[in-house]
């Protein structure tokens, strides 16, 4: 049964630092994984997506890495900003399905 | 190009009642899901649905739970007799395809139960 879990589940940093999200999963049988972005009672934003050929995508400030073999991934935000306050929410798909498994996020705090 | 709609974002119900909730794809996406978070808790997957099929609803609760897809119209999560334990923020989301790539995800619809 794929598990996911991120850590910190919390992180509170000051304004330019670069700074590290953590995921891993237990099932490395993976087809993809997606970050999320959560603001406070809001949807879900895609930030980016890792298909299970690859080994890192970048958008901006945002840079993900993937390692199947090791059942991790990272989420690096470099020169953080208040306005990247909100949970980051990594997720997997099993090949051949579907359905997304969530970690529980990581609440992020970017002071100004 | 609008997103995915969910209506009501907001729907206080009384223990007993029935709540609806209702999603409106992308345009163009006519692969469904509906996720579940509960509070302090990350998103469960309840169902899949294409028009006017349920492909895969293992995340379902056995009871009091159904949801639809029709061929004209939102899809629709329904709860019957609703308890505390329902209350929870549901989200919908699209796709254009079942093969797992990115999808898009409605605002949510926060369900308080009193």
């Amino acid at each position: 049964k794929q598990e996911v879990t991120q850590i910190p589940a919390a992180l509170s940093v000051p304004e330019g630092e670069n700074l590290v999200l953590n995921c891993s999963f237990t099932d490395s049988a993976i087809y993809n994984l997606q970050w999320f972005r959560q603001d406070p009672g809001k949807g879900l934003t895609s930030l980016l997506l890792i298909q299970s050929s690859q080994r890192e995508q970048t958008s901006g400030r945002l840079n993900a890495s993937l390692d199947k073999s090791s059942g991790r991934s990272t989420l690096y935000i470099a020169a953080s900003q208040p306005g990247d306050s909100a949970t980051y929410l990594c997720a997997v798909t099993t090949s051949g399905t579907y359905k997304y498994i969530f970690g529980t996020g990581t609440r992020l705090k970017v002071l100004a | 190009n609008a997103g995915v709609m969910q209506n009501p974002r907001h729907l206080v119900r009384r223990r007993g009642q029935e709540a609806r909730l209702r999603c409106s794809p992308m345009k163009g996406h006519s692969h469904v899901y509906w996720y579940r978070q509960l509070p302090e808790e990350g998103l469960k997957f309840m169902v899949y649905l294409q028009k006017e099929n349920i492909i895969d609803e293992s995340g379902m609760p056995k009871e009091r739970f159904s949801a639809e897809f029709p061929k004209e119209g939102p899809s629709i999560l329904r709860i019957q007799q609703v308890v505390r334990g329902d209350s929870a923020a549901y989200f919908c989301a699209s796709s254009p395809d079942g093969q797992g790539n990115t999808i898009y995800f409605g605002e949510g619809s926060w369900l308080t139960v009193v």
